[in-house]
């Protein structure tokens, strides 16, 4: 299983400000994805990233979220102003090919207050 | 859209019982996972279906895949304590591209009783 690392693992906030969670996965990982999940309820796609640019994104992930892979290690998730509804588990999910065993990093806990 | 649906949403069992999870998903897909959540957890990998007919077994857990029918189960004989947890199943989207994806079911809190 490939280590992952996610900073921090929790973080509270106020609404409306900006929050950056950070995943740093080993070297060797080519495809890179963010999935959130509400307390109590399911996993949920947010982007997938590949080759330095967005390969796909889902409906959640509207304006306010980027994301981006600055130094070709940490790969980061941005929230520009954040809403309450965006308290959630945040999971970075590196791989280092497409068939590639998905497996998950431990989490970003945030919570909007 | 992709429909990934599980049944039972909760299923409390006794220790020593056996019971089946159940995974339908609403178009094709050539690989299905199962994965565990311990509560404040991250998802646990316990078995990746590759294929129609796909059997796999890791102690009191078997996972099958029919993809014809289109469902997906996780069967759990003996149950122990130790088992009790959030079961996911997640169906690949887009396999082969870079754009590939996991689609989550709802999830199956289990919870096992002495």
């Amino acid at each position: 299983e490939p280590e992952v690392t996610q900073t921090p693992s929790h973080q509270v906030t106020q609404m409306g400000q900006e929050v950056i969670l950070r995943c740093v996965p080993i070297s060797n990982h080519l495809y890179f994805y963010w999935y959130r999940q509400i307390l109590g309820q399911k996993v949920e796609f947010l982007v997938s990233f590949y080759n330095n640019e967005i390969s796909e994104k889902s409906e959640i992930f509207d304006d306010q979220f980027s994301v981006e892979r600055p130094d070709g290690s940490n790969f980061t998730l941005k929230i520009r102003s954040t809403k309450l509804e965006d308290s959630a588990m945040y999971f970075c999910a590196p791989r280092r090919d497409y068939t590639d065993t998905q497996y998950f990093g431990p989490g970003t806990r945030l919570t909007v207050l | 859209e992709l429909k990934v649906e599980q049944n039972p949403l909760f299923l409390s069992m006794q220790e020593g019982k056996n019971y089946t999870i159940y995974c339908n998903y609403s178009t094709t897909s050539d690989r299905l996972y199962w994965y565990r959540q311990d509560p404040g957890k991250s998802l646990e990998s316990l078995f990746v279906l590759l294929s129609n007919g796909a059997v796999k077994q890791e102690g009191r857990l078997m996972a099958s895949l029919d993809t014809k029918a289109r469902l997906s189960t996780l069967h759990i004989t003996a149950a122990v304590h130790d088992l009790s947890a959030t079961y996911f199943c997640a169906v690949d989207m887009n396999y082969g591209g870079a754009t590939n994806k996991l689609i989550f079911g709802t999830g199956t809190l289990l919870a096992v009783q002495p």
